[in-house]
């Protein structure tokens, strides 16, 4: 069963727009979330993080929201820019292994 | 320029071989992670190490193995190919173990298994 679920498999937004990606997570334990942001034939690269003790947090036009007693995190992009189109996964601390779990990803598209 | 680095870039290979995925790091960090995406299932990973000479098994490890004989290099061995390991491969790395450390990409390596 999956612990970390993003059921949009894609977003399309015009530019300037605010795009929010949204994130479902299962397991109550975990503590800490990641966005990590892919473009086409590259590794994954990190974005901005957030931690259970907080309920929001900002780095330039992202936002990373935690709603704990939801089990829900978003990520918002104002404005959103062309280069933003990419494969936006989020992922949650795996426990003892020190692994992150992945959600499916979120393809974002930014239309000029 | 500091980063991890993957080969081959791509790679087909025939159902049976043995191939070895190459990573190596020069960020001295201590875990490195080894992860495959498929489509439709996001990343999934197949084994870690915590820190030179210490591996572990991740969600699907099974066919592959790993070894860690010093803090720079994590390979990633697949001893008989099947299709199904067809995928691209991520190596990762992280300062510690701990998720609390952002973990860095390498490029990836795209693998075909005929």
């Amino acid at each position: 069963d999956q612990q970390v679920k993003q059921n949009s498999p894609s977003l399309s937004v015009q530019e300037g727009r605010i795009s929010i990606l949204n994130c479902d997570y299962t397991n109550s334990m975990f503590d800490y979330f990641l966005w990590y942001k892919k473009y086409p034939a590259e590794g994954p690269t990190f974005l901005i993080s957030i931690s259970s003790i907080k309920d929001k947090n900002e780095d330039g036009r992202f936002t990373v929201f935690l709603n704990k007693s939801a089990k829900h995190l978003s990520l918002h992009i104002v404005p959103s820019q062309p280069g933003d189109s990419a494969v936006y996964f989020c992922a949650a601390d795996g426990g003892s292994q020190g692994n992150l779990i992945f959600g499916k990803g979120t393809k974002l598209s930014v239309k000029p | 320029i500091a980063g991890i680095t993957q080969a081959p870039t791509s790679q087909i290979l025939a159902a049976g071989r043995r191939m070895t995925l190459r990573c190596t790091q020069d960020m001295r960090h201590n875990a490195m992670y080894w992860y495959r995406q498929d489509l439709g299932l996001g990343l999934r990973l197949i084994h870690y190490s915590n820190t030179a000479g210490t591996t572990g098994k991740g969600e699907v490890p099974d066919g592959y193995s790993v070894s860690r004989a010093n803090t720079d290099d994590f390979p990633l061995t697949l001893a008989s190919a099947v299709p199904s390991q067809t995928s691209v491969y991520f190596c990762a790395s992280s300062a510690s173990w701990s998720s609390y450390n952002e973990q860095f990409f390498g490029p990836g390596t795209r693998l075909t298994v005929l």
